[in-house]
Parts: C-alpha cells; structure tokens; sequence
C-alpha cells in the first residue's frame, strides 16, 4: 500500500500561472482533504470531499477548485497563482462511512509551493 | 464553527524532562481529540486520540487527558528523548463532520 500520494514534491510558479496538485489514496477512504500549512497557522483545511461526487468548503476556499475524479483522486487547481498561495499543501484521506467511530486522516507527503 | 488554540507555541525541554502541551475547543459537542506528530519536512501522522467517553488514555511515554466540562485536553510525553524533537497538532472533531480542527502547532526541543 503506497497510502496517499501526492504530485508534485515541489513547484514554482509566477504570479497568475495555472497549476494542479494531484492527490490519490489506495485506502479505499471515503472522505479526502485538501489543507495547507503557514509557519504559526497550523494545519488549515482548503476543501474537503465526504464522498466520491460531493465537495465542500473548508476554512479557506478562496483562490482555489478541487475536482474528486473518482474515490481514489482528489485534485488542487489553483487557477490564477498569488504570492499568498505561497505554502505546503497536503492531501489526506479518511477512514470511511458515517457512524464511524472516530475521524482518522492520513496525509501525503506534501507540496511545497512557491508562487513568485 | 470550531476554534481550537494551543500552547505553548515552542517547548523546549532537558532531555528526560516532561512535556505538557494543552489545548481548548469551543464547540461542546466535538467528540473526538486527536493529537499529530510532524518531523521536520515530513507529514503529520497520528501519534494518540481520546473520544470523549473517555477521560484519560495512556501509550507508552505518551498521555492525552480530556476535561469536558471545561473543554480543554493536553498530550503529556514523559521521560522525553531527542527524537520526540517535532510539531504537535492538536485537533477536534464532531464524530459526524468528518472534518477536523486543528490548534496552531507547538514546537518541541528536546535538548540533550
């Protein structure tokens, strides 16, 4: 089991550039996560999906999309890059059904992106 | 929606030392507490969790104590060693939100 990878490692961009980060889990997890992490922030959640075919905001939506593609996929678009989008962002995946007993994520290894 | 905040931000502490990192949430009808260890450049992973049945749960060199009433919760770490060196997440959740919250983070510094 690779758990949950992510694509790329690291990335680049230029003010208004276009990109996607690609998230996939072979967990058979039910619900993924998008978050990103600022030195002092903690972890905060971008945009989430309970279940393959929904997705909802999370804390801080703006400047972003996200597409689940299939139950294993779940991906970032960052349509016009700012310098605030500068961060790493991390997928994770959680434990499936509701009425679960708890709310375990597991996360990938992280994108660190900067956006010049 | 749910507001969680933790401290200290940085701990540092002699090796062999205790460490207490303590965390509050507002929303009274979260129910699950986890607690995530991140290593340096590495991804956070879940280190211990209490649900709120629970008052305290113990693993190894590693505690978690939940006070309900007062909404608060800590992660002890007893007879600590240099590679418990890393950021601690704390995180609340209602059971039914599948989303979690996390607390800012606290650095730990074991000094050797």
């Amino acid at each position: 089991n690779a758990g949950v990878t992510q694509t790329p490692k690291f990335q680049v961009l230029k003010t208004g550039q276009s990109m996607t980060l690609q998230c996939a889990q072979d967990m058979n997890h039910n619900s993924m996560y998008w978050y990103r992490q600022d030195p002092g922030m903690g972890l905060r959640l971008i945009y989430y999906s309970a279940s393959e075919g929904t997705t909802d905001k999370g804390e801080v939506p703006n400047g972003y999309n996200v597409s689940r593609l299939n139950k294993r996929e779940f991906s970032l678009r960052l349509e016009s890059a700012a310098p605030s989008q500068t961060s790493v962002y991390f997928c994770a995946s959680g434990k499936p059904g509701r009425g679960i007993s708890h709310n375990e994520q597991f996360f990938g290894p992280g994108t660190r992106l900067t956006v010049l | 929606g749910e507001n969680v905040e933790q401290h200290p931000s940085t701990l540092s502490v002699q090796e062999g030392d205790s460490a207490v990192i303590k965390c509050t949430y507002s929303d009274s009808a979260s129910n699950y507490f986890p607690w995530y260890k991140q290593e340096l450049g590495k991804r956070p992973q879940l280190i211990i969790d209490i649900r709120s049945n629970v008052g305290e749960k113990k693993d190894q060199r590693i505690a978690v104590t939940l006070n309900k009433t007062a909404k608060h919760f800590s992660l002890h770490i007893t007879e600590t060693q240099p590679e418990d060196s890393a950021v601690y997440f704390c995180a609340a959740s209602i059971e039914s939100d599948y989303k979690l919250s996390f607390g800012a983070g606290t650095t730990v510094t074991v000094r050797a």
